[in-house]
């Protein structure tokens, strides 16, 4: 069966430091990868996805970056956090043709002070 | 552009009550597919359904039923005899192929908070 994990659980952070932010998947090969941001009290935001490595499109013009340096792996990066990077950061997996439901990650909840 | 509309933010309802989650679309697609999510406290959205748009046969799993009429574009939940354990924020979400055409995309609803209460 497919798994989706996602590390740190939670974290905070002073603004102006990096960030990193890692999705792996097990079980499926050449997933479609999604992340995604939650405001608190608000609904999905999609920022980046992603249908194969190397392959990166962003939705949502920010300072946040994307990068999926191998089949199963998705890292959402950050030079340098602003305020309102503040959220919860899920990741979501897809099998890569159709419209097939989205499976998601555990989440990282996000604090920058 | 998609565009899904869960007007309600907020349903208190006491325990073993019925209660439908509402949930409206617009797209310009003929092929889409329907999806409700729940998240729970912890924060991990589980999914609960899948309906594209050409079975508008409602369907029923326990106590989950969900309503799906084209001609309103409408897609509502219904959670018969509700527990304390439904508490959790819907979901509503719509899909829409990617630029490429390999995968989709999911426009969610601003969700719905369930609160039962004991």
């Amino acid at each position: 069966s497919q798994t989706i994990h996602q590390w740190p659980a939670t974290l905070v952070q002073p603004v102006g430091s990096p960030l990193s932010l890692e999705c792996t998947v097990e079980g499926t090969s050449n997933p479609n990868l999604y992340w995604y941001r939650q405001a608190a009290g608000r609904g999905l935001q999609l920022l980046f996805y992603s249908v194969g490595i190397g392959q990166i499109s962003s939705e949502v013009p920010q300072n946040l970056s994307a990068s999926r340096p191998q089949d199963r792996q998705f890292i959402l990066s950050s030079k340098k956090l602003l305020l309102s990077d503040s959220g919860f950061y899920l990741c979501a997996w897809s099998l890569g043709q159709g419209y097939n439901e989205q499976f998601f990650g555990p989440g990282t909840r996000l604090t920058v002070l | 552009a998609q565009k899904v509309t869960q007007a309600q933010t907020e349903i208190s309802v006491v325990e073993k009550e019925d209660v439908t989650l509402d949930c409206v679309y617009e797209t310009r697609d003929t092929t889409y597919y329907l999806f409700w999510y729940k998240q729970p406290p912890s924060g991990e959205l589980v999914f609960l359904i899948r309906r594209n748009s050409f079975d508008e046969q409602n369907e029923i799993s326990g106590r989950y039923s969900w309503n799906f009429q084209k001609s309103t574009s409408s897609f509502n939940f219904t959670i018969t005899a509700s527990q304390v354990v439904d508490s959790a924020v819907y979901f509503c979400a719509l899909s829409e192929t990617l630029n490429n055409n390999a995968g989709n995309m999911l426009t969610f609803g601003g969700g719905t908070r369930l609160m039962v209460k004991p």
